[in-house]
């Protein structure tokens, strides 16, 4: 059993087009994320998210938005996408916020965009 | 805002040595010290998850220190081998992990 699978693993798009990522863990985890990596192998937190707090870091433009349906779930949705969002985006799984846990990750989403 | 250095950026060492990789982070208030390993185009592997009240964590050839006042921790691998050819990362922090740029890693046989 797959703990956080992501879907697709690779996305090809033009620009200015809306696209989805989506995130699942079967972990029980509370607390899930979404990881931007580029072209050069940097890891940049995106967002965090549990049930009572959505984290967003000051540098994601508000193009992308997170939506959780329930705990298990955390999709990314990307709006009027652009060259520069090319990359490499992994979700990931922590037990509760603020608690000591490890994180567990998705293997990745290569999008391309066009 | 926290910030984690790794250094070297890439080493590059013949089968069976002994090697370490260092990590270093600005906040020490952290829950969590975690390393993974990263094949080329793969996801995140966890290697070792250290604690804020531990000190070291042990897994087969690979052990990892934290040293949270002098803001600083090292993976060890004992025995080098080509299989551990990889990139690995250093994340550090408390509400959300905060990763380095990485070590990239090639063990020649």
């Amino acid at each position: 059993d797959t703990a956080v699978s992501q879907t697709p693993k690779y996305l090809v798009t033009q620009m200015g087009n809306d696209k989805s990522i989506k995130c699942e863990q079967n972990l029980g985890h509370d607390t899930m994320y979404w990881y931007k990596q580029d072209s050069k192998k940097f890891l940049k937190i995106m967002f965090s998210y549990n049930n009572k707090e959505l984290i967003i870091n000051e540098t994601v433009p508000n193009r992308f938005s997170p939506k959780s349906p329930d705990k298990a779930h955390l999709n990314l949705h990307i709006n009027s996408l652009e060259l520069g969002d090319s990359a490499v985006y992994f979700c990931a799984s922590s037990p509760q916020d603020s608690l000591p846990g490890g994180y567990t990750f998705g293997s990745g989403t290569r999008l391309t965009v066009v | 805002k926290q910030e984690v250095t790794q250094i070297p950026a890439a080493l590059s060492v013949p089968e069976g040595e002994n090697l370490v990789l260092n990590c270093s982070f600005t906040d020490s208030a952290i829950y969590n010290l975690q390393w993974f390993r990263q094949d080329p185009g793969k996801g995140l592997t966890s290697l070792l998850l250290i604690q804020s009240s531990q000190r070291e964590q042990t897994s087969g050839r690979l052990n990892a220190s934290l040293d949270k006042s002098s803001g600083r921790s090292t993976l060890y691998i004992a025995a080098s081998q080509p299989g551990d050819s990889a990139t690995y990362l250093c994340g550090a922090g408390s509400y959300q992990l905060t990763f380095g740029k990485g070590t990239k890693l090639s063990v020649i046989p």
